[in-house]
């Protein structure tokens, strides 16, 4: 598989934002997804990002940038409920993705 | 809304058994996937199937074969199970063509090999 980066863990605090990087190599990029995933749960689909630039859905944002080989997810307004793992993946040239191995959210009261 | 279900949530075994997850999907997806879960490795691949009777090895093949006799159903086999493949399996599917269109994942088996 290829090399997805992203941080451990984050806390942050209910009703503030956090930023969560994700790092590939850029060879042969071709569409870039995240996931939350839920302890015990199925992994469940946030966003789609392939062409540069911000996408924005309610309190989640996705950005990319295919030269630098770099996204982030982008969460407002924190609520308790997005504790979570974040999960990025990365498309290399045909449908089978490479996952980073996750960031942990933790939201504080 | 798509649904993969996985026939198990919870599943032990004992060294040396073969072992079958079996997975459903209900939107006629060409492609399946499955995957091991493990904490600090993320989701790696170990086979995926792009149609029926067909399959391509992932990342991590060693010690799994998988059977796609129809195009709903994609089964993981581990021909004689050892205590290293404990772990979360998640079977995914997803649509050939449409790239935007996500991989869609069951809940997950978590196999403990004794």
């Amino acid at each position: 598989g290829q090399n997805i980066d992203q941080p451990t863990e984050m806390t942050a605090t209910e009703g503030a934002i956090v930023q969560i990087n994700c790092t590939y190599q850029t060879s042969g990029f071709n569409g870039l997804f995240w996931y939350q995933q839920h302890a015990g749960e199925a992994p469940t689909f946030l966003s789609y990002n392939v062409l540069d630039g911000l996408e924005e859905k309610g309190r989640f944002s996705s950005f990319l940038s295919r030269s630098k080989g770099y996204s982030y997810l982008l969460l407002k307004e924190l609520q308790m409920k997005d504790s979570a793992s974040y999960l990025c993946a990365v498309r290399f040239n045909d449908y089978k993705l490479s996952f980073g191995a996750g960031t942990t959210v933790t939201v504080r009261a | 809304d798509v649904k993969v279900t996985q026939s198990s949530r919870y599943l032990v075994k004992r060294t040396g058994e073969k072992v079958f997850l079996e997975c459903v999907q209900d939107m006629d997806h060409e492609n399946m996937f499955w995957y091991r879960q493990d904490p600090g490795l993320g989701l790696r691949l170990i086979y995926f199937s792009y149609d029926v009777k067909m399959k391509e090895k992932g990342d991590i093949p060693e010690g799994y074969s998988v059977s796609r006799e129809k195009k709903e159903r994609f089964s993981l086999i581990l021909e004689s199970a050892s205590t290293n493949q404990t772990s979360m399996y998640l079977c995914a599917s997803s649509q050939t063509g449409e790239k935007r269109k996500p991989q869609h994942f069951g809940d997950g088996t978590r196999l403990s090999i004794l």
